[in-house]
C-alpha cells in the first residue's frame, strides 16, 4: 500500500514563530488532506489539496503531486495551534482503498 | 449546519463484552467512514459506507462490524472485546465518497478493562 511519512515528528515553537510541516507519499494520489487534532481528540479538516496551493488565514498548504510531497505552513503561531497535524492520502486509481494517514507531527507552541 | 456527532463519547467495558457506537453524519452527507486511533498504530481505517452499502473494509478481525441506515446514520459494533480494542474511535462524513473533504466527529473513547 501507499506509504505516508511526516516530518518532523515533534516540533516546539515559541509563540509568533513560523513553521513548515512536510508530508511525503510513495505513490500518485487523487486525494490529500491535512488535519489538525486538538488536545481533546477532535480532528479538524484544514485543507483538501491533492495539488496546488491554498491559503486559509495563517495557514497555507502546497502539494507538488509530481514530486510526491505536500507542505503545511503555519505563520505567526499561536498556542491554540498546538496539537497533532496529520496528512492523509488516497492512492490514484485505487478503486476502493481508503485514506491512509501519516503518523503526524506533534506541535507544541509555547507562550 | 450541525457537525458530525458520535455517541457515546466515553465508554468503559470489560473483556468479552460487546459494544455499539453510533455516528450521525452532517446533514446531506451520504458517506461515513470509521477509524480506530491508538498510540501505537495511529489512525487506521475500519470501514466506509455509502448509501447503506459497505464500500470498503480495513484489515480488522470479523469482531468489528458496521452498518449504515437509510438516513445515513451509521453504527459500528465490536464483539468479544479485547484489551487491545481500547482506542479512540472516530467517524468521518463526506458528501460523496472519499475523494471529498472529510469531516470528523469528536470520537468515542473506549476503554476495555
Amino acid at each position: 500500500g501507499i506509504q505516508v511519512e511526516q516530518s518532523p515528528p515533534d516540533l516546539i515553537l515559541q509563540e509568533g514563530a513560523n513553521s513548515t510541516l512536510r508530508c511525503n507519499f510513495s505513490d500518485s494520489v487523487n486525494n490529500l488532506q491535512w488535519f489538525h487534532q486538538n488536545p481533546w481528540g477532535q480532528l479538524i479538516n484544514l485543507f483538501y489539496i491533492p495539488s496546488g496551493t491554498k491559503q486559509n488565514g495563517r495557514l497555507s498548504a502546497t502539494t507538488v503531486a509530481t514530486e510526491r510531497y505536500s507542505l503545511l505552513y503555519i505563520s505567526s503561531s499561536q498556542t491554540t495551534d498546538s496539537g497533532v497535524y496529520f496528512c492523509a492520502v488516497e492512492r490514484l486509481r485505487s478503486g476502493n482503498t481508503p485514506l491512509v494517514f501519516g503518523k503526524g507531527t506533534r506541535l507544541s507552541v509555547i507562550a | 449546519k450541525a457537525g458530525v456527532t458520535q455517541t457515546p463519547r466515553y465508554l468503559i467495558k470489560t473483556r468479552g463484552q460487546q459494544v455499539t457506537l453510533s455516528c450521525s453524519p452532517i446533514s446531506g452527507h451520504r458517506s461515513v467512514s470509521w477509524y480506530q486511533q491508538t498510540p501505537g498504530q495511529g489512525l487506521q481505517f475500519l470501514f466506509e459506507y455509502f448509501s447503506e452499502t459497505q464500500r470498503n473494509k480495513g484489515n480488522f478481525p470479523g469482531r468489528f462490524s458496521g452498518r449504515q441506515f437509510s438516513n445515513s446514520r451509521s453504527e459500528m459494533n465490536v464483539s468479544t472485546l479485547e484489551l487491545g480494542d481500547s482506542a479512540l474511535y472516530l467517524c468521518a462524513s463526506s458528501f460523496s465518497v472519499r475523494t471529498d473533504t472529510q469531516y470528523f466527529g469528536p470520537g468515542t473513547r473506549l476503554t476495555v478493562l
